[in-house]
């Protein structure tokens, strides 16, 4: 079935640096999402890409819908105590309201 | 603006037993789906409800079952429960149409099968 590589695994940094980390796919998606998930709770939508190339800013938070239509990037810049958690790339295949999900990145910000 | 909510929080349950998982969407989502999070991984899509129709089901053997009502809740039922589907059961909803793939959850029911 389909799936999603999403790396790194895990992420160790100090206070203030940026972050990025990656989804790719051997499928073609219609849409990308980014979410973040915090222990006990649910995934929180991040950022929603809808268009090959797009780039797409929430605060400190920048995503991009590669032009392959098969990988996207986030991006955290100057990174705080607050951006603890697991993050977790979806894509969405054409026709089919299911996301599919990649493993998540833990991220640790070390004040 | 009321966010998604799911019942119960914590649900324990022994093999072969049968259960219920709730979840009432977002005000003015008219489209449900659910998911299976297993520790240490991401959401499994299991099937996604659309005005009361199922929209699309993921690789889940029928025991598990689900229903959607005409205020656009849902329920998830799993009949025979082993003790892999010990998880976390996630529910989200979306709009309908161009926005369905915007989906929010909610905080999930964490399902212990002993």
């Amino acid at each position: 079935g389909q799936q999603l590589n999403q790396s790194p695994q895990s992420m160790f940094i100090q206070e203030g640096e940026d972050v990025s980390m990656n989804c790719t796919s051997s499928s073609i998606f219609n849409t990308w999402l980014w979410y973040k998930q915090e222990p006990g709770e649910g995934p929180v939508l991040l950022i929603a890409l809808y268009k090959a190339g797009e780039l797409t800013s929430n605060g400190r938070l920048t995503a991009q819908f590669g032009i392959t239509r098969k990988d996207s990037f986030l991006n955290i810049s100057a990174s705080i105590p607050s951006d603890v958690g697991i993050y977790f790339c979806a894509g969405q295949p054409s026709n089919t309201g299911k996301l599919i999900f990649g493993q998540g990145t833990t991220l640790q910000v070390k004040p | 603006e009321t966010g998604v909510t799911q019942s119960p929080t914590h649900l324990i349950k022994t093999r072969g037993q049968q259960v219920t998982l709730r979840c009432s969407s977002q005000s003015g989502h008219n489209t449900v789906s659910w998911y299976q999070q297993a520790l240490g991984q991401g959401p499994q899509f299991i099937f996604q409800y659309y005005r009361e129709e199922e929209n699309g089901r993921g690789n889940f053997p029928p025991r598990f079952s689900g229903l959607q009502f005409p205020n656009y809740s849902s329920e998830l039922n799993v009949n025979a429960l082993e003790l892999d589907d010990s998880a976390l059961y996630l529910c989200a909803s979306s709009l309908g149409g161009g926005r369905v793939y915007e989906q929010y959850f909610g905080p999930g029911t964490r399902l212990t099968v002993t």
